[in-house]
């Protein structure tokens, strides 16, 4: 099935470092979603981006989505322990139906 | 506002027999998805309903596996005769009905099913 390409796959980092992830398709998605997962949780919606060039923060985490439609970038500044866990991306082609195609995620780990 | 609530959060169940996953949605939300995910991997779209409806099934496998959305109740992710591959943690989403843009869905915690 349709899959998006997330990279890189994993992340080991220090504490205060920045983090930036990304995703491309080679489709045209009309949104862009990133997500956190936890273990033994469901994703939690960390920032949705809707127009082509959008750059939008959320505290500590900017995502840019593509002027292509086809990609986005995550960046998380300042990193803290609780960052941890796995970041998704995930691209709907937008109207009543709110399917979502999903990257593999970024398994993030931070050094304290 | 309760978000939404998938039970049971664990399921295990022998080769062949049923697995019945089941997600009520949050309050006013008449639109549900069901998503699949594998170790290590990301969630795969499975089926979209409405109420009483589906509308697009897409991700489905086309032997075994069932869903609905009735009037009333939960909705119902049915897996027959299950095998040790459909072990995986099974992820509901819920959304409002469409009304322009920025609504987007919200997840459960899952229904991680084991295949013994």
């Amino acid at each position: 099935g349709q899959q998006l390409n997330q990279s890189p796959q994993s992340m080991f980092i220090q504490e205060g470092e920045d983090v930036s992830m990304n995703c491309t398709s080679s489709s045209i998605f009309n949104t862009w979603l990133w997500y956190k997962q936890e273990p033994g949780e469901g994703p939690v919606l960390l920032i949705a981006l809707y127009k082509a060039g959008e750059l939008t923060s959320n505290g500590r985490l900017t995502a840019q989505f593509g002027i292509t439609r086809k990609d986005s970038f995550l960046n998380i500044s300042a990193s803290i322990p609780s960052d941890v866990g796995i970041y998704f991306c995930a691209g709907q082609v937008g109207g009543n139906n709110r399917k979502l195609i999903w990257g593999l995620g970024t398994s993030l780990a931070v050094n304290p | 506002n309760a978000g939404v609530m998938q039970n049971p959060r664990h399921l295990v169940r022998r080769r062949g027999q049923e697995a019945r996953l089941r997600c009520s949605p949050m309050k006013g939300h008449s639109h549900v998805y069901w998503y699949r995910q594998l170790p290590e991997e990301g969630l795969k779209f499975m089926v979209y309903l409405q109420k009483e409806n589906i509308i697009d099934e897409s991700g489905m496998p086309k032997e075994r596996f069932s869903a609905e959305f009735p009037k009333e109740g939960p909705s119902i992710l049915r897996i027959q005769q299950v095998v040790r591959g459909d072990s995986a943690a099974y992820f509901c989403a819920s959304s409002p009905p469409w009304q322009g843009a920025n609504t987007e869905a919200f997840f459960g915690q899952g229904t991680r099913l084991t295949v013994v």
